[in-house]
């Protein structure tokens, strides 16, 4: 079957950083991605991994083991503005579908 | 101008009325989808198009159909709306292979 897990919610300071974590099971892995989630607003696409390894882009980061079926998102000088909700997804299956986690909800304190 | 336009942005409704939710695209991509979110579930995928002609159903598919009228615009339709129906209704577009765009969403109250 295809299953997704991520910590439900996470606490972290301003300035600090964070690390989320993804676990994944899908036949026919095609690529790894996370997303950001403001409430209420859609989704929009932070990172994508398909082969082992890191990913940076200014202060976000996300890493790739396929052969561990994990993955992260790290976040690094925390401000307040990165509080949202974080979703990985797997793509993989018959059809390249994407299967989405239930999101990690990131409070940012002061 | 939005790349991902979706209306209406926020609908009630009553137990057994028809709605339709319209998703539209100015991305050029072949590939539409229609997801629904609700708390604590993540969001699900209800249908999918990949150009035209080609319709799948998600895993959610039950109670909705949808119509890809062309290239830019593909609609869901709950033929007989039920309270449990009741989410936050996103599309999605993308290229091949390439990463999905989410629309703003459609907040939909079904009573």
């Amino acid at each position: 079957g295809q299953n997704i897990d991520q910590p439900t919610e996470m606490t972290a300071t301003e300035g600090a950083i964070v690390q989320i974590n993804c676990t994944y099971q899908t036949s026919g892995f095609n690529g790894l991605f996370w997303y950001q989630q403001h409430a209420g607003e859609a989704p929009t696409f932070l990172s994508y991994n398909v082969l082992d390894g890191l990913e940076e882009k200014g202060r976000f980061s996300s890493f790739l083991s396929r052969s561990k079926g994990y993955s992260y998102l790290l976040l690094k000088e925390l401000q307040m503005k990165d509080s949202a909700s974080y979703l990985c997804a797997a793509r993989g299956g018959a059809t390249n579908k994407l299967i989405f986690g239930t999101g990690t909800l990131l409070a940012v304190q002061p | 101008d939005a790349d991902v336009t979706q209306t209406p942005r926020n609908r009630i409704t009553k137990t057994g009325k028809r709605i339709m939710l319209e998703c539209s695209q100015t991305k050029g991509h072949d590939r539409m989808y229609w997801y629904r979110q609700d708390p604590g579930l993540g969001l699900r995928l209800i249908y999918y198009s990949f150009d035209v002609k080609d319709i799948n159903k998600g895993e959610i598919s039950d109670g909705y159909s949808v119509s890809r009228q062309a290239q830019a615009k593909f609609s869901l339709s709950l033929e007989s709306a039920i309270p449990n129906q009741t989410a936050l209704y996103f599309c999605a577009t993308s290229a091949s292979q390439e990463t999905q765009y989410f629309g703003p969403g459609t907040r939909l109250l079904v009573l």
